[in-house]
């Protein structure tokens, strides 16, 4: 079974929309993190935000949040006003593990990923 | 601060050639891997290291070896190239408990 999933392979949205791009993960790890990585065509993997299983709030950082709804295991990550430079693929990715006392060691699980285009 | 560093941004082996990808931070990152990323699917884990002279097999390691000598280095052996190992290469490092793993540019290699 896959670890994580992500469903839309491709969405057009028109600039300056809001942007909901989903993702579920399945562990039975109670301690993990999420991430979402945005990669544009010239081909980077850049940290957009992350999530930890024991934070009590949403992540957020600037134009991103995530919509973490841990009892239905999803982490859905919002960009608000899009903008054509968001035009990328995003991944979702877990590491599970105890971070929070410095484990972890085993690397990101990563979907595979969705091809957002921004379209003016 | 460099970050991480890959050498070569681009390489093209022949079957059963050897090769070596090179990863180097200067964060004073412990935890360092390298994934491969293939088209239409996302990073694929190929081994890691939770600090220097400790390695780790990821989800796919066949064909590839690795080891850390150093905090800084953490290089990737191809030891007889196969056209499945046709990939872009990640090396990503970050520290323990810390949120975020930071990637390197990247690697493409293709083997003929």
């Amino acid at each position: 079974a896959q670890k994580i999933t992500q469903t839309q392979p491709g969405m057009f949205v028109q600039e300056k929309e809001a942007v909901t791009l989903d993702c579920t993960y399945d562990t039975s790890d109670p301690s993990y993190g999420l991430f979402w990585y945005k990669q544009p065509s010239s081909g980077e993997m850049i940290f957009l935000i992350y999530q930890g299983s024991y934070d009590q709030q949403n992540a957020t950082e600037g134009r991103y949040s995530l919509n973490f709804q841990k009892a239905r295991k999803s982490a859905n990550l919002v960009i608000s006003a899009s903008q054509l430079g968001d035009s990328a693929m995003y991944f979702c990715a877990m590491r599970e593990a105890d971070m929070y006392s410095g484990g972890g060691a085993d690397g990101l699980t990563f979907g595979k990923g969705t091809h957002l285009i921004i379209q003016p | 601060n460099a970050g991480v560093t890959q050498t070569p941004k681009f390489q093209v082996l022949k079957t059963g050639q050897s090769m070596t990808l090179q990863c180097a931070q200067d964060m004073n990152h412990e935890y360092m891997s390298w994934y491969r990323q293939d088209p239409g699917m996302g990073l694929r884990l190929i081994h890691y290291s939770v600090g220097a002279g400790i390695t780790d097999q990821g989800e796919v390691p066949n064909g590839y070896n690795v080891s850390r000598s150093t905090t800084e280095d953490f290089p990737l052996r191809l030891l007889s190239a196969a056209p499945s190992q046709t990939s872009v290469y990640f090396c990503a490092s970050g520290s323990g408990g810390q949120e975020t793993q930071y990637f390197g540019p990247g690697t493409r290699l293709l083997v003929l």
